[in-house]
């Protein structure tokens, strides 16, 4: 059973679209992330839900909006895409982000190119 | 914004020798370390967590902490050439209830 999935894996696409990225946890957690990764490989949070409630929202361009239907559920939206938004993006989950962080929980991964 | 510092690499040990992996962190309120590793083209998985100052020792892993230096250091004990990753470190930010990860380290063994 996959605990944290992401589609699609891959997304190529042109400079100016909309594109979407999917992620659900089947773990339970009350808490979901999402980073983005680039090419030198630093992972770099963008936004923090707990219990659908967005708790940390990082200095990312409001081109990236997520949206958290229920707990299970982390869904990012990038609008007017550009090439500096190329990179993986990775979704994840802890049980509780409270006053001790717990474990995070990576899901596969988008491989996002803008062309 | 708080910071989280690893050497980048590539560290290079041959098989069976121990592999040291160090990491410094400015936020002083820091409670919670983790160290992830992270092979080419997947996802961070978690190796060790820490808390307390002293070693925990997990199987050939060894996580050290000194909260005194604002250090953590992970030891890899009999390193395999399946040891062969990128390790993240990662450090809670208490102002916000967030992890920050380092840039991580390349290690490579040798057979």
């Amino acid at each position: 059973d996959t605990a944290v999935s992401q589609t699609p894996k891959y997304l190529v696409t042109q400079m100016g679209n909309d594109k979407s990225i999917k992620c659900e946890q089947n773990l339970g957690h009350d808490t979901m992330y999402w980073y983005k990764q680039d090419s030198k490989k630093f992972l770099k949070i963008m936004f923090s839900y707990n219990n659908k409630e967005l708790i940390i929202n990082e200095t990312v361009p409001n081109r990236f909006s997520p949206k958290s239907p229920d707990k299970a559920h982390l869904n990012l939206h990038i609008n007017s895409l550009e090439l500096g938004d190329s990179a993986v993006y990775f979704c994840a989950s802890s049980q509780d982000g409270g006053r001790r962080t717990d474990t995070q929980y990576f899901g596969p991964g988008t491989r996002l190119t803008v062309l | 914004q708080k910071e989280v510092e690893q050497n980048s690499g590539p560290l290079s040990v041959p098989e069976g020798a121990i592999a040291s992996l160090n990491c410094t962190y400015s936020d002083r309120g820091s409670q919670s370390f983790f160290w992830y590793r992270q092979y080419s083209g997947k996802s961070p998985e978690l190796i060790m967590s820490i808390y307390s100052n002293g070693d925990k020792e997990d199987g050939r892993f060894t996580a050290q902490l000194n909260k005194a230096s604002q250090y953590v250091s992970l030891l890899i004990r009999d390193s395999q050439p399946s040891d062969s990753a990128t390790y993240l470190c990662a450090v809670e930010e208490t102002s916000y209830d967030k992890v920050i990860f380092g840039p991580g380290t390349s290690l490579s063994v040798i057979p």
